[in-house]
């Protein structure tokens, strides 16, 4: 119950195109869904992050899409660059709870 | 902007040897943690510490880890006999308030147990 699973674990977009990447959970005290960042050799940035209490949050290119319903999460990055190309980890964490990570998505943005 | 800083960066260490991993949050924040990532694997909790104790640990953090905050700035990670399965990249990260709002990441201590 305090799984957090990811898809794809990975993925090759071309320059241009939109990144989707999926999770679910099942724990329904998680209140707190935080997408990070994360380049070879470096810490998780966070990028984006989101709360049930809206179905989605868009910054930039980013977009969090949220179905409390189906207990799922979405990463969207739309026009994805090379720069883009990273792991992406979704995250999940209960009300001072800790914060729980999927198993990541290597990305992959072809020029 | 500020940052979480770690060192070492990378510590090469025999089994059974101690090992402390040394952090300094960002100096607003109250809360504290440390991650570790296995190669090519997802990020875990280990712990987390808030008001100089822990607040939270996983079954991972067993009796041979311990966490201090010796001064007022740095936040350490102690392994105390490392073991072949401890090497991995070690993130410390803080946060202003509790879980649930941003918590930042240090770039990681990358830990190899021979």
């Amino acid at each position: 119950q305090q799984q957090v699973k990811q898809s794809p674990q990975s993925l090759i977009v071309q320059k241009g195109g939109i990144s989707i990447i999926n999770c679910a959970y099942e724990n329904t005290a998680f209140d707190y869904f935080p997408w990070y960042q994360q380049f070879p050799g470096k810490g998780p940035a966070l990028l984006i992050a989101i709360r049930p209490d809206v179905s989605e949050k868009k910054e930039g290119r980013f977009t969090i899409s949220f179905n409390k319903s189906a207990k799922q999460f979405s990463l969207h990055i739309m026009d994805s660059q090379p720069g883009d190309s990273a792991t992406y980890f979704c995250a999940a964490s209960p009300p001072w709870g800790k914060l729980i990570f999927g198993q990541g998505t290597e990305l992959s943005v072809k020029p | 902007e500020p940052e979480v800083t770690q060192t070492p960066s990378h510590q090469v260490t025999q089994m059974g040897q101690e090992v402390i991993l040394r952090c300094v949050p960002i100096s607003n924040h109250l809360y504290f943690y440390w991650y570790r990532q296995i190669l090519g694997q997802k990020v875990e909790f280990l712990v987390s510490f808030y008001n100089n104790e822990i607040s939270e640990k996983s079954e991972i953090f067993d009796d041979q880890f311990s966490v201090e905050r010796p001064d007022g700035s740095n936040f350490t990670l102690k392994i105390r006999s490392t073991k072949l399965e401890d090497s991995a990249m070690y993130f410390c990260a803080s946060s202003e308030q509790g879980t649930g709002n941003t918590i930042y990441f240090g770039e990681g201590s990358w830990l190899t147990v021979v």
